[in-house]
């Protein structure tokens, strides 16, 4: 039983192309987020949301479009893709009177 | 941000006690004190947290300056397992349900069989 399951797990493109990550959770939490992770394996937030309602929105180029259709997805989607935007891209999700978050296994997007 | 600052490596033996230092001088008294670990190739993984007092749990303990400038991660028996990048963050509410973590560089723990 997988708690928080990001598809895809590998996702190689090229540039200028649009291309969406999905993220699942199963644990009932009411607050999902989005980080990136670049080559120097520092871990940014870039979003999050709560029950359904846009709560973190950090300095992200308008090319990246969160969406959640209910609590326990939350989807990322990236139009006209550039170099820089290679990273591992990590969900996460916590309950919101509780102080943890759980991360998924991460998606490694490569833009080429 | 609150920032906070760790050494960038520490090698302990397995199955010895490791004491991973964490300073955070500009902390505010909303902020929370969590530690996440980063094992290779996967998300990261809570590990612990406090406010003001000392807290242990089944992974860790972590151990509060009385001023709340630094803290202390302690693993009591280092496994191979826990080789993993630590990362010390102090963690700021954002808005409803919402906590914002702001990761820094963590300390790369290496565990010598």
């Amino acid at each position: 039983d997988t708690a928080v399951s990001q598809t895809p797990k590998y996702l190689v493109t090229q540039m200028g192309n649009d291309k969406s990550i999905k993220c699942e959770q199963n644990l009932g939490h009411d607050t999902m987020y989005w980080y990136k992770q670049d080559s120097k394996k520092f871990l940014k937030i870039m979003f999050s949301y709560n029950n359904k309602e846009l709560i973190i929105n950090e300095t992200v180029p308008n090319r990246f479009s969160p969406k959640s259709p209910d609590k326990a997805h939350l989807n990322l989607h990236i139009n006209s893709l550039e170099l820089g935007d290679s990273a591992v891209y990590f969900c996460a999700s916590s309950l919101g009177t509780i102080n943890e978050q759980f991360f998924g296994p991460g998606t490694r997007l490569t833009v080429l | 941000d609150a920032k906070t600052t760790q050494p960038n490596s520490m090698e302990s033996n397995e199955e010895e006690p490791v004491h991973l230092p964490c300073n955070h001088s500009t902390i505010s008294g909303t902020d929370y004190i969590h530690w996440y670990r980063q094992l290779p190739s996967q998300g990261p993984e809570y590990v612990i947290h406090g406010l003001t007092s000392n807290v242990n749990n089944r992974m860790a303990s972590l151990a509060i300056a009385e001023d709340r400038k630094s803290s202390t991660l302690i693993l009591h028996r280092a496994t191979l397992r826990d080789a993993a990048v630590y990362y010390c963050i102090l963690s700021q509410r954002a808005g409803a349900g919402s906590y914002q973590l702001t990761f820094g560089k963590g300390t790369k723990l290496s565990v010598i069989p």
